[in-house]
Order: C-alpha cells, then sequence, then structure tokens
C-alpha cells in the first residue's frame, strides 16, 4: 500500500529556507507512469499546487513561486524534496507530498510549516 | 494561468438532499478536470477525475459533468459522511495544475 510521509521543520524563520523530504514507501519512486508533487494549504484556506518533479529530475513550478523553489528527487532513498527559499509568513501553510499522474491520486498526511522568528 | 471559480463558496444542505457544486474555467480545458474532498484535518481525496470518472472507491452517488469551461459535481442523496470541502482542479497545461479556491458544503 502507497505511504507518503513529510518530514522536516516546523518552524522556520522569516528570510530563511523551508526544507521538506517525502518519503515514499509501497512504491518506487521511479515509477514511469507517476509524478511526485508538493501542494500548500494556509490555514482556513484552499489548495496552492507549489509543483511537480519526475523521476529523471524534470520540474515543474508554479509560476509565482518559481524564483523561490526547488524541488529534486532522490531515487536510491525513495525519496524527493522541496525546497522553498525567502520564507514569510504569508508560507506558512501545511505542506502535502503528492504522487501524481494528471491527478493527485494519493496524499501525504500534511506537515505544518509555520515561518515566525 | 488558468483560473477556476468555484460557486457557491458554502452550500447548505441536509441528508438525503441531491446538490450541485460548479466549477467554471478561465478558459476551455476539454474535460481535463478533477473535484476533491477535504474533510477536517485530513488531506483531499480524488473523486471525480477527467470530468466525469469516478476515482476507486468513491459512491455511485457522485457524479460529474461538463466540458470547456462549465463543470459540476453532483452529489445525490447525501450522506452525513459527504460533508466537507470540495475543490476541483484542472490538468490542461499538464504537468502544470491549477484548483478552484472550493466549496464548502455544510
Amino acid at each position: 500500500q502507497l505511504q507518503l510521509q513529510e518530514s522536516g521543520p516546523g518552524l522556520v524563520k522569516p528570510s530563511e529556507t523551508l526544507s521538506l523530504v517525502c518519503t515514499v514507501s509501497g512504491d518506487s519512486i521511479t515509477s514511469i507512469r507517476f509524478y511526485w508533487g508538493w501542494v500548500r494549504q494556509p490555514p482556513g484556506k484552499g489548495l496552492e499546487w507549489i509543483g511537480n518533479v519526475f523521476q529523471n529530475g524534470n520540474t515543474y513550478y508554479k509560476s509565482s513561486l518559481k524564483s523561490r523553489v526547488t524541488m529534486s528527487i532522490d531515487t536510491s532513498k525513495n525519496q524527493f524534496s522541496l525546497k522553498l527559499n525567502s520564507v514569510t509568513a504569508a508560507d506558512t501553510a501545511v505542506y502535502y507530498c503528492v504522487r501524481t499522474l494528471r491527478y493527485l491520486d494519493s496524499w501525504g498526511q500534511g506537515t505544518l510549516v509555520t515561518v515566525s522568528s | 494561468e488558468i483560473v477556476l471559480t468555484q460557486s457557491p463558496a458554502t452550500l447548505s444542505s441536509s441528508p438525503g438532499d441531491t446538490v450541485t457544486l460548479s466549477c467554471r474555467a478561465s478558459q476551455s480545458i476539454s474535460t481535463y478536470l478533477g473535484w476533491y474532498q477535504q474533510k477536517p484535518g485530513q488531506a483531499p481525496r480524488l473523486v471525480i477525475y477527467d470530468a466525469s470518472n469516478r476515482a476507486t472507491g468513491i459512491p455511485a452517488r457522485f457524479s460529474g459533468s461538463g466540458s470547456g469551461t462549465d463543470f459540476t459535481l453532483t452529489i445525490s442523496s447525501l450522506e452525513p459522511e459527504d460533508f466537507a470541502i470540495y475543490y476541483c482542479q484542472e490538468r490542461y497545461n499538464w504537468p502544470h495544475i491549477t484548483f478552484g479556491q472550493g466549496t464548502q458544503l455544510e
């Protein structure tokens, strides 16, 4: 059974870099069909797609976040990661890692990241 | 960027009712639209993909329709567990996607 698990600091200071890792179990991250991505949800607000990464390392980011986002994939560990730099309070959100093939069919439980000094 | 506008923002209903949620795209997206259900404290769950196809394990009371710019999600004979927030998502420019702002069914 596929499971995705986010991990990383729950508190990040303004202007610093948010770093999260998603560990995938029950499926290989090198599966030819799927992309792996990140979605966030500010408290009490809607869903925002951040980006996707494919097994070959190709990345696709939301245009408004592109300058601050880096995603990567580590096939040896069956993990993929998110880095978001120069964070502000507006980046406070629950961050979900997802498996996606056109639609997001599997989600992690989400991890709350708060940006605060 | 494609903008998805969901209406209404909040929909009040009762168990046993039939409800229709709307999602409108800022340009034609063929049938490249999905719907998700999110309950408090939980991750979203895919309900409908490609406008009208139920995802695995989704009851038949959920149905989707539409193409082009106008889409609907209909839930027949509401069950108590159906009260949640519903989001639409387009994949027209895959691997880029966008979400609507959500409809709360209460």
